[in-house]
């Protein structure tokens, strides 16, 4: 089966902070993708990448950076965290370059900012 | 562009009733359809899916037909279980990435 995993289900955290949200993937899948979660607003993409080091802007990149050192770890970055960044965030990985196909999601990240 | 619009929740059910969850969408081209489960506590995993006009995709008990004259894919189950409460959403394919709805919430009261 595969498996993403997202490195912390609950974070706590400051306004201004520097925010680090780790997704590691086990099954070689080319695309990998960020996508934050609010009620009412379904899913929205923050960037996606299809490749080791490369990434694509979502519909909601503002506020966020992303890193692909390794196919397998995709990394969200908040550089300075604000009240409006609270929310769930969910990892996702695909096998098929264009994001077309199956999506393969990890439990979330439900951030908290203060 | 690509959108979906989906029934808003949140629906409650009795165990046996009979689900159905409208989704409609816009798109360009030929995109697939594809109806994601989030059950408590856990991230989506992939319910069904159809691929071209006509396709009907299945999977525990759920149907969903891609209906491209009326731009459909409504979720159907003809009798629910306590175990389906779950958010539902309906999502369409895009270049590069999927157009979500904004989800259902389906609960079953036994």
């Amino acid at each position: 089966d595969v498996k993403v995993t997202q490195s912390s289900r609950y974070l706590v955290k400051r306004t201004g902070e520097k925010v680090f949200l780790e997704c590691v993937q086990d099954m070689d899948h080319e695309n990998m993708f960020w996508y934050r979660q609010d009620p009412g607003l379904g899913l929205r993409l923050i960037y996606f990448s299809y490749d080791v080091k490369m990434k694509e802007k979502g519909d909601i990149p503002e506020g966020y950076s992303v890193s692909r050192e390794k196919k397998e770890r995709f990394s969200l970055i908040l550089e300075s965290a604000s009240t409006n960044q609270t929310s769930m965030y969910l990892c996702a990985s695909s096998l098929r370059r264009g994001g077309v196909g199956e999506l393969f999601f990890g439990e979330g990240s439900r951030l908290t900012v203060l | 562009g690509n959108s979906v619009t989906q029934m808003e929740g949140p629906v409650t059910l009795s165990e046996e009733a009979f689900l159905t969850i409208n989704c409609t969408y816009t798109a360009t081209g030929y995109p697939s359809l594809f109806w994601y489960v989030q059950y408590p506590g856990e991230g989506l995993q992939l319910l069904l899916k159809a691929t071209k006009a006509d396709d009907k995709g299945s999977n525990k008990g759920f149907e969903a037909t891609y209906r491209k004259e009326t731009t459909s894919f409504h979720l159907e189950k003809g009798s629910v279980q306590v175990s389906d409460s779950a958010v539902y959403f309906c999502v369409l394919t895009g270049a590069n990435n999927l157009f979500f709805g904004t989800g259902t919430r389906l609960t079953v009261i036994p």
